[in-house]
């Protein structure tokens, strides 16, 4: 139990419908991530906030949509996904944003996409 | 640039210790980490050292740091089949923000 919750653990969903993933931290924590994990690549950051305002989107298409309501919940939005965003998401929260403020990660969402 | 690089496989026999190397290119890095990953699970934070230390040890862990050659090393002391997973090296980026930039991960495989 890290204290980062995410639902659902698995989803399959077609290119045209419409989901979210959901990311809970009950650590008390200003700073929430969602990192991708493809098979064979780094983790890549996609979204950063701080204090349910996004301090960075790294260059993710717009099919990937972020809302953050409160600083311990997180949601992404999907649609119009392709095969190719079949990933295993995973949301993560820090104490703040600054450098050295560890992050710990949820369990993930693995998503595939058909 | 920001690159983080770590060999892919590594394995070894119950009882011994399990070397994981990494090596990093953004010298301003002040933090380093080391996550592991088990299968079907999320990363979970095993140990951190600052960039101003060269070495950290926690129990069976021992994290080198040689900042000179940006080369980060995990030792895993007595190495348990329970220990065969996923290890990611991972720096913290001086950002405005906390950025890590992670490796491809290093799977460790202990047979007994």
């Amino acid at each position: 139990e890290t204290g980062v919750t995410q639902t659902p653990r698995h989803l399959v969903m077609g290119m045209t419908n419409k989901k979210s993933l959901k990311c809970e931290q009950h650590l008390g924590h200003n700073a929430m991530y969602w990192y991708k994990q493809s098979a064979k690549k780094p983790l890549e950051l996609m979204f950063v906030y701080s204090l349910e305002e996004r301090v960075e989107n790294n260059s993710v298409p717009s099919r990937f949509s972020p809302e953050c309501p409160n600083s311990s919940h997180l949601f992404l939005h999907l649609h119009t996904l392709q095969p190719e965003d079949s990933a295993l998401y995973l949301c993560a929260s820090s104490p703040q944003t600054g450098s050295g403020n560890t992050i710990y990660f949820g369990e993930g969402s693995w998503l595939t996409v058909v | 640039g920001e690159d983080v690089e770590q060999s892919l496989f590594l394995s070894v026999r119950e009882g011994d210790s399990s070397v994981i190397n990494c090596t990093y290119t953004d010298s301003s890095s002040t933090y380093l980490y080391w996550y592991k990953q088990e299968p079907g699970a999320g990363l979970q934070l095993l140990t951190y050292i600052f960039s101003n230390m060269d070495m950290k040890q926690d129990q069976r862990l021992t994290v080198l740091l040689n900042k000179k050659d940006k080369h980060l090393s995990l030792r895993i002391a007595d190495t348990q089949t329970g220990d065969s997973a996923i290890y990611f090296c991972a720096e913290s980026i001086r950002r405005s923000f906390q950025k890590l930039v992670f490796g491809t991960g290093t799977r460790l495989l202990v047979s007994p």
